[in-house]
């Protein structure tokens, strides 16, 4: 699976837009870009994922370069309950007969919302 | 309401004695998994199972077992634990490569 960076922190004021980048410039065609949250020592939270087009939900959108070199994931109107350490994973859906589902967390992005 | 649950969500022990931590899942999901989270080193993969009767170890797996009698259910088991082994303990489920449902965490602590 692709190698990510993000910033090792961000701070961002309650009720603005946060914006978390992720580079990812080593993807291969098959693998999604993933991002999952931690709230202090609570267990990860899927978030969203895509693979070339933007995606929206309820939660958050992911934007992708049209390289899909790097991505961010914007929470619209951040709260303090997204205080958070926020993991962008990069993994592909190619399942070769036994393969194992893991997630590789790397260190992730701590986003304090601040009021 | 979907979610995994994990017991203890505590647990303080001695060094040797015999512990399981119970992980269930409500969603009828094929692959199961346990990580470790510790300060520095993040999350973990200590053994993952993609059905019933199938498991496989992670990446660090030394000083565990698993089994996946039920679909639903997937013990992680220290025959002898060690205080290497505090940590924060996480167990997930996932139906392929859809998002994983991650269970509250077990914070162990080995005497």
């Amino acid at each position: 699976d692709a190698k990510t960076t993000q910033p090792p922190s961000m701070d961002c004021a309650e009720g603005r837009a946060a914006n978390l980048p992720c580079n990812h410039s080593t993807i291969s065609g098959n693998e999604y870009v993933y991002w999952y949250r931690q709230i202090h020592s609570q267990g990860p939270q899927y978030i969203i994922h895509g693979l070339k087009n933007n995606e929206t939900n309820e939660m958050a959108s992911l934007i992708i370069t049209e390289d899909r070199k790097s991505s961010t994931l914007i929470l619209p109107h951040a709260t303090l309950r997204d205080t958070a350490v926020y993991y962008c994973i990069v993994r592909t859906t190619r399942n070769s007969g036994g393969s194992n589902y893991k997630l590789t967390f790397g260190k992730g992005t701590l986003l304090t919302v601040n009021p | 309401e979907a979610q995994v649950t994990q017991n203890p969500r505590y647990l303080i022990t001695v060094t040797g004695k015999k512990l399981t931590v119970t992980c269930s899942q409500n969603m009828n999901h094929e692959y199961m998994s346990w990580y470790r989270q510790d300060p520095g080193l993040g999350l973990r993969q200590i053994y993952y199972s993609m059905n019933v009767e199938v498991t496989d170890k992670g990446d660090v797996p030394e000083g565990y077992k698993v089994s996946r009698k039920e679909k639903r259910n997937f013990p992680l088991i220290l025959e002898s634990p060690s205080p290497n082994q505090t940590s924060l303990y996480f167990c997930a489920s996932s139906s392929g490569f859809l998002e994983q449902f991650f269970g509250p965490g077990t914070r162990l602590t080995v005497l």
